[in-house]
Order: structure tokens, then C-alpha cells, then sequence
């Protein structure tokens, strides 16, 4: 079973268009991530939440919102898609501790935008 | 603010080469976490290590081995004995603890390259 999973792999859509990353996670873990990873590699938190309440919000266009419907999901909605949006995003979960290894990623959603 | 530099954006070794990749972090906090990740050409962020503030005991997984010093705020890996299957994207990460911020502040990541 994958302990956090990430739906599309792989997503391509044009410009202004409207799409959502869906993230689910079975470790029974209470916070869940959002990074963005940049076409240099550089990798930055965008949202955090933990059991459902955003905790973390770093300056992201309120184009993206993250939504979580239960503390084992949380989806990023992303609005009026530009090409700056392009990128690959990382879902991660961890509990509530920090024991064991922390954090555990999901397999990557790259987003292209043409 | 917290933070993670890792000065050497590529390395280029020759395969059985040692490598130390660098890492010095920023904090005010004084609990916190370090990692290591490896991102291979695949994609995926593979966990290495995880080491707590107070635990400044080197350790050793096979070829693998970490550094860190908290006098000079540095968390340093190296590899021994270098294989083509160690060419990735490494990052290092810190996270905080008492500030609550739980999320991973990242390093913009070192690329290795294992000639054969």
C-alpha cells in the first residue's frame, strides 16, 4: 500500500485553465504538506495543515487553495493556470511527533502548463 | 528566519571517489531536526537520515556517513566509494520544533554526478 499518494502523476493543461492535485495519506499521520519544487530544483513548502486547520501559508497567489476534507486528504486546487505555474508538487504527511523519519512524500504530481 | 545552504550546486566525481557534499543551516530554535534526501533522476525524494539537536553522535550506513557539528551549524554527508547509482539531487533540511513550524526548510540541493 502507498503510505501517501499523489493523483496525476503527471498533469498537462494550457493556460488559464482550472485543475486540482488530489493527496491521500494512510499512515494516520495529522499534518499534511504541500512543496513546490521549482524547474531548478529548489523545493518550498507552500501550505501546511494539521487535522484539517491550515497552519502554514506561505506567499502562494491565492490562486492556490488547499483544501482538506479530513486530516487523511488534502488537495490543492490551483486557478487561472499560468505558465510561472509549471512545476513538479510534493504532497507530505507526518505525525504529530517528529519520531521515526518524519516525513513521508509523495511520488510527485508534475504540472506542465502550455 | 530558519535556513539551509548548500554551497556546491554540482559535483562531478569519478566512480570509488569519496565525496562529502556541505550543508550549513540557520536556526533560532534550539530543538530541531536535520535530513538528508536523495532525489534520483526518477523523481522521488528518498529519506537518508534524521538527526535531532541534541544528538551530535556521527553515524555510518554502509557507504554512507554524516558529519554534524553544532558549533559550526553544519550537517555534512559523505559518500565512500562512489557508484553511478549515487548520481542524484541531494538536499539537505532542517525543521523546527518549538516554533511549531513543523514544515521542512530545504536546501537548494547538490547534483552528483559517478563518472564510470
Amino acid at each position: 500500500d502507498t503510505a501517501v499518494s499523489q493523483t496525476p502523476k503527471y498533469l498537462v493543461t494550457q493556460m488559464g485553465n482550472d485543475k486540482s492535485i488530489k493527496c491521500e495519506q494512510n499512515l494516520g499521520h495529522d499534518t499534511m504538506y504541500w512543496y513546490k519544487q521549482d524547474s531548478k530544483k529548489f523545493l518550498k513548502i507552500m501550505f501546511s495543515y494539521n487535522n484539517k486547520e491550515l497552519i502554514i501559508n506561505e506567499t502562494v497567489p491565492n490562486r492556490f487553495s488547499p483544501k482538506s476534507p479530513d486530516k487523511a486528504h488534502l488537495n490543492l486546487h490551483i486557478n487561472s493556470l499560468e505558465l510561472g505555474d509549471s512545476a513538479v508538487y510534493f504532497c507530505a504527511s507526518s505525525p504529530l511527533g517528529t519520531g521515526g523519519r518524519g516525513y513521508t512524500f509523495g511520488s510527485g504530481t508534475r504540472l506542465t502548463v502550455v | 528566519a530558519q535556513k539551509v545552504t548548500q554551497a556546491q550546486t554540482e559535483i562531478s566525481v569519478v566512480e570509488k571517489e569519496d565525496v562529502t557534499l556541505d550543508c550549513v543551516y540557520e536556526t533560532r530554535d534550539t530543538t530541531y531536526y536535520l535530513f538528508w534526501y536523495k532525489q534520483p533522476p526518477s523523481g522521488e525524494l528518498v529519506f537518508l537520515i534524521r538527526r535531532n539537536s541534541f544528538d551530535e553522535q556521527n553515524e555510518i550506513s554502509g557507504r554512507y556517513s554524516w558529519n554534524f557539528q553544532k558549533s559550526t551549524s553544519s550537517f555534512n554527508f559523505t559518500i565512500t566509494a562512489s557508484q553511478v547509482v549515487d548520481s542524484a539531487v541531494y538536499f539537505c533540511a532542517l525543521s523546527e520544533v518549538a516554533t511549531g513550524r513543523r514544515a521542512l526548510t530545504f536546501g537548494s540541493g547538490t547534483r552528483l554526478q559517478v563518472q564510470p
